[in-house]
Parts: structure tokens; C-alpha cells; sequence
């Protein structure tokens, strides 16, 4: 089946690091990918979304470049901040409206 | 606007009482999830409506476990007996009707969720 999977946690980076969370898919189509952030206590938020091949989607600082050739949507940030530190999820769908099918998550954790 | 309201955010109960979980989606979204977070297992899908319709509901764990949504706004997610291994974190999340057309990407926009602990 359609699956996500994301580099394990938890990452540790101090103030300023660049980031990177890695993901990768296996679908049986061409999924819209999504990152989606958590911060205690709270639900998930949308962090960022593409929903073809080459697309690049991008907010606060954060960006994503799906590519088809590789099934990757890796999350990058040049400089975290610590109020950056959530856990983090990768996710696709393929059609609309479908649930999201999500990996397992990632928890960052920046440092001052 | 308001986003998808889900009540109570915190529920602590005994084993073998019934659970009973609301969500409120979006006002004008015609799909809404119940997912299940735990540390163990991640984010699990439970079940799914389209038009207040049950799509799928494969991921319900057992027969405990029963979701119902008598109208656009308004879903219920209840568990009876409940057990302390449904101790976990019950999110709702809603999303447009179908088609690009609609302007729906595919995204789901997911309340604050609902901590429920079985003793």
C-alpha cells in the first residue's frame, strides 16, 4: 500500500543549524505531498504542501521539493529557531478528498 | 474563523465507562477523519465521511469503537467499554468536497484533539 517514511528522531540541532528531515513515498500514483507540524500540545498544523512533480512548496522559512525521480519531499530550513522545535510529519494523498496517509513523525528540538 | 472544535480536550476515565468524543468541522466542509495518535503507533486513521456518509471505516479498532455524524457539523466518535489501550490523543479533521475544482488540494485541516486516559 501507499506508505511515508521519515528519518527517525529525535534531532537535536542548537540555534541557526540548517535543517534537514528526510522523506520518502511509495504510492501507486502521483500524490500531493504534505509536511505538517505539531507543537506541544496542539493539533497539526500545514507547514507546506506540493501537489505535483518539481513543485516546490514553502512557508516560514521552511521548503520542500517534490521529486518524482527519487519519491522524496525532504524538509529543509536554513537557520532554526527555537520556537521551530514540534514534530514534524510527512504525508500524501492520492485523490480528493482521501485521508492523509502520514509517516511516523520526527521531533526536532533546537537549543539556544 | 473558527476551525474544527473538538470537545473535550481532556477526558480521564475509569476502564469500562463509555467515551463519547465531539468534533465540529469546518462550516462548508463535507469531509471529516477521526485519527488516533500514539506514541507506539503514530497517527492512525479510524474512520472517514464523505457527506456526512462513513467511507471507511477499516481502521476502527473493534466493536467498541463507533462513529456517527448525523449531520454536517456535527460528529461523534464513542467508545464503549473503553479500555486503558484506547488511552491516546483522538484528533478530527475536516476538508473540502472533491475536485481541484473545488479549490481542495488534498489538505486536512485537524482540531486541537481530544486526550482520553483509561485507568
Amino acid at each position: 500500500g501507499d506508505s511515508v517514511t521519515q528519518m527517525e528522531g529525535p534531532v537535536t540541532l542548537s540555534e541557526e543549524a540548517f535543517l534537514t528531515i528526510n522523506c520518502t513515498y511509495t504510492a501507486t500514483g502521483y500524490p500531493s505531498l504534505f509536511w505538517y507540524v505539531q507543537y506541544p500540545g496542539e493539533g497539526l498544523q500545514l507547514l507546506l504542501k506540493a501537489t505535483k512533480a518539481d513543485d516546490k512548496g514553502s512557508n516560514k522559512g521552511f521548503e520542500a521539493t517534490y521529486r518524482k525521480e527519487t519519491t522524496s519531499f525532504h524538509l529543509e530550513k536554513g537557520s532554526v529557531q527555537v520556537s521551530d522545535s514540534a514534530v514534524y510529519f510527512c504525508a500524501l494523498t492520492l485523490s480528493v478528498p482521501a485521508p492523509l496517509v502520514f509517516g511516523k513523525g520526527t521531533r526536532l528540538s533546537v537549543i539556544a | 474563523d473558527a476551525g474544527v472544535i473538538q470537545s473535550p480536550r481532556h477526558e480521564v476515565t475509569e476502564m469500562g465507562q463509555e467515551v463519547t468524543l465531539r468534533c465540529k468541522p469546518i462550516s462548508g466542509h463535507n469531509s471529516l477523519f477521526w485519527y488516533r495518535q500514539t506514541m507506539m503507533r503514530g497517527l492512525e486513521l479510524l474512520i472517514y465521511f464523505n457527506n456526512n456518509v462513513p467511507i471507511d471505516d477499516s481502521g476502527m479498532p473493534e466493536d467498541r469503537f463507533s462513529a456517527k455524524m448525523p449531520n454536517a457539523s456535527f460528529s461523534t466518535l464513542k467508545i464503549q467499554p473503553s479500555e486503558p489501550r484506547d488511552s491516546a490523543v483522538y484528533f478530527c479533521a475536516s476538508t473540502l468536497g472533491p475536485g481541484l475544482a473545488g479549490g481542495n488540494t488534498g489538505e486536512l485541516f485537524f482540531g486541537e484533539g481530544s486526550r482520553l486516559t483509561v485507568l
